[in-house]
């Protein structure tokens, strides 16, 4: 079944202990992407790839890091957790660079509580 | 920062009824979305249309696009319960194509 996944699926955790989100797809998919999802703002982009090796800045990419050593992978690294990226995160991929004629495949989402 | 802002923000409908939803956003864009969200699940992408195209359909959906406005809305016509989620449009902007931008969304209520 083609899908994007995500673990761990929920997750508390304390202030500064580094934790990582992995997200996976098995569709071939060249372009990934993570969002936090907050009430009243929507989903906002941390950072994107397009490619292996090749990874942007969303628009609010700060405390996050992100990898694509591999086309299928693509983890959500947060070095020092703090309070304020208590959040819902998705992981979404799509199959071309061109988003314009594209869909986006959402993963299951991660519940991130940071205490 | 956002892009696309949703309107209403939330409505509730009876079941049978046609359900409207607005997006407005404020860059030229390439293309819009639109997504459906069930409660805390991932989004499941609805249609798509293009910055040349003015409507397009899909089974109970109709999407319409007025560029010259910077809008677009969302009709679902003969509501269902299974129709209640929250509904996200988002935004292909010209000149940044490799990212897309969604907005706040509408929370859609259909009772029976």
């Amino acid at each position: 079944e083609a899908q994007v996944t995500q673990n761990p699926r929920y997750l508390i955790t304390v202030t500064g202990k580094k934790l990582t989100v992995t997200c996976s797809q098995n569709m071939n998919h060249e372009y990934m992407s993570w969002y936090r999802q907050d009430p009243g703002l929507g989903l906002r982009q941390i950072y994107y790839s397009m490619n292996v090796e090749v990874t942007d800045k969303g628009d609010v990419p700060e405390g996050y890091k992100v990898s694509r050593k591999e086309k299928r992978n693509f983890p959500l690294i947060l070095e020092s957790p703090s309070p304020n990226q208590t959040s819902l995160y998705f992981c979404a991929s799509s199959l071309s660079l061109a988003l314009a004629s594209d869909t986006q495949y959402f993963g299951p989402g991660t519940r991130l509580t940071v205490l | 920062s956002q892009q696309g802002e949703e309107d209403p923000q939330a409505l509730s409908i009876q079941e049978g009824e046609n359900a409207t939803m607005n997006c407005s956003y404020k860059t030229s864009i390439n293309n819009l979305q639109w997504y459906r969200q069930n409660s805390g699940r991932g989004l499941v992408h609805l249609i798509l249309i293009r910055s040349n195209e003015r409507e397009k359909h899909s089974g109970r959906l109709r999407v319409t696009l007025d560029t010259s406005k910077k809008s677009s809305s969302l009709l679902i016509t003969a509501s269902r319960a299974a129709d209640t989620a929250s509904y996200f449009c988002a935004t292909d902007n010209a000149g940044t194509a490799s990212k897309l931008t969604f907005g706040t969304g509408t929370r859609l209520q259909v009772t029976l």
